[in-house]
């Protein structure tokens, strides 16, 4: 069963705006994490938040996580063209079950 | 240096086939992960190796047969290709069980 399930499926923007994708999860989680896939490539890490913190950043990055929620955010700030991907969140349930589950992905596509 | 490498890149092949999937990581990672890709771009856990231990096998059917000949190796050998194994596989690597996967590009397996 997924996971993970991120919203809106699919979103488009102006170049400079800020893309906010949301995900929710079902089950109690170690840590969620976010990927980039670019058309026809593999998964690109981008950041890290642990079910023990509620907000973490890394350059235009912004994850916000609510475990009462369940459910984080990946805001994108200031975005550019090389933005345009797909954006997965993925959520490791941790000891004994260590594995990554992915969402169903947000196609963000920045218009130049 | 491409650090999780995977060959074929494409693989087209007819229903009935036996065919291998190679994967070689150079970033002294302990665990290997192969995930499947449908046309949905859901992304699914199939296997996971640490230290050249299979760990994880999520209900894969036994058609599909991981091998790892040392932590940096990871191949899907596949009996018996069925149309619905066409798919995108990639194979992932980590440090740490469940955290900071580096992904291959993947191999579109396509069976006709």
């Amino acid at each position: 069963s997924q996971q993970g399930e991120e919203d809106p499926q699919a979103l488009s923007i102006q170049e400079g705006e800020n893309a906010t994708m949301n995900c929710s999860y079902k089950t109690s989680i170690n840590n969620l994490q976010w990927y980039r896939q670019n058309s026809g490539r593999g998964l690109v890490h981008l950041i890290l938040i642990r079910s023990n913190e509620r907000e973490k950043h890394s350059g235009r990055l912004r994850v916000t996580l609510d475990t009462s929620k369940k459910s984080s955010s990946l805001l994108i700030t200031a975005s550019r063209a090389a933005d345009t991907a797909s954006y997965f969140c993925a959520t490791d349930e941790g000891v004994g079950n260590e594995k990554l589950t992915f969402g169903t992905g947000t196609r963000l596509t920045i218009i130049p | 240096d491409t650090a999780v490498s995977q060959t074929p890149k494409y693989l087209v092949t007819q229903m009935g086939n036996d065919k291998s999937i190679k994967c070689e990581q150079n970033l002294g990672h302990d665990t290997m992960y192969w995930y499947k890709q449908d046309s949905k771009k859901f992304l699914k856990i199939m296997f996971s190796y640490n230290n050249k231990e299979l760990i994880i096998n999520e209900t894969v059917p036994n058609r599909f047969s991981p091998k790892s000949p040392d932590k940096a190796h990871l191949n899907l050998h596949i009996n018996s290709l069925e149309l619905g194994d066409s798919a995108v596989y990639f194979c992932a690597s980590s440090q740490l069980l469940g955290e900071r996967y580096t992904f291959g590009s993947g191999t579109r397996l396509t069976v006709v």
